[in-house]
């Protein structure tokens, strides 16, 4: 089966880092994203990664490792506005995307 | 421009009702999607179309029905609603299927069946 695995809620204070990690068993593999979503909203494009390695947007990067089934997204000098839930989602064999059931972040003053 | 947008925003159904909810585009994306999102659970998949003229089926399609008549609108029709289909309904497009190509979501409709 196909699965997409995320702890559910994390907590960290505002200014410093924190890292959201995912683990994934998918019958295929053409990529994994991660989006954002606040409460009550839609889910919003955060970052892609296909080749191994990290990607960094910002404050905001992600680390793929697709020999081990395995992505973070690292998050840097956390502001408020960051607590939301973070989707994990892996394009599989068909180019459908798998989602993970999120990470809810707590940011706290 | 308004990128996806979706109607109802939220509502209340007795069960056994027919619904239909509406997804419009406007970025001439050819694939659209249908997804529910359960609390505890991920988004998962309902019906999607690559293109205009076609639909697919998802991981959950049943009791659920889709038309792609044009590239624009994408709706999804429940023929009689149950309580197990209380959920939150996002659509999606993307400017086509490849790996690389982004999903966007509408603001997502909040259906409760009775």
């Amino acid at each position: 089966g196909q699965n997409i695995d995320q702890p559910t809620e994390m907590t960290a204070t505002e200014g410093a880092i924190v890292q959201i990690n995912c683990t994934y068993q998918t019958s295929g593999f053409n990529g994994l994203f991660w989006y954002q979503q606040h409460a009550g909203e839609a889910p919003t494009f955060l970052s892609y990664n296909v080749l191994d390695g990290l990607e960094e947007k910002g404050r905001f990067s992600s680390f793929l490792s697709r020999s081990k089934g395995y992505s973070y997204l690292l998050l840097k000098e956390l502001q408020m506005k960051d607590s939301a839930s973070y989707l994990c989602a892996v394009s599989d064999s068909n180019y459908q995307l798998i989602w993970g059931a999120g990470t809810k972040l707590i940011i706290k003053p | 421009i308004a990128g996806i947008t979706q109607a109802p925003t939220s509502q209340i159904l007795a069960a056994g009702r027919r619904m239909t909810l509406r997804c419009t585009q406007d970025m001439r994306h050819n694939a659209m999607y249908w997804y529910r999102q359960d609390l505890g659970l991920g988004l998962r998949l309902i019906h999607y179309s690559n293109t205009a003229g076609t639909t697919g089926k998802g991981e959950v399609p049943d009791g659920y029905s889709v038309s792609r008549a044009n590239t624009d609108d994408f709706p999804l029709t429940l023929a009689s609603a149950v309580p197990s289909q209380t959920s939150v309904y996002f659509c999606a497009s993307s400017g086509g299927t490849g790996p690389t190509d982004t999903q966007y979501f509408g603001p997502g409709t909040r259906l409760t069946v009775l």
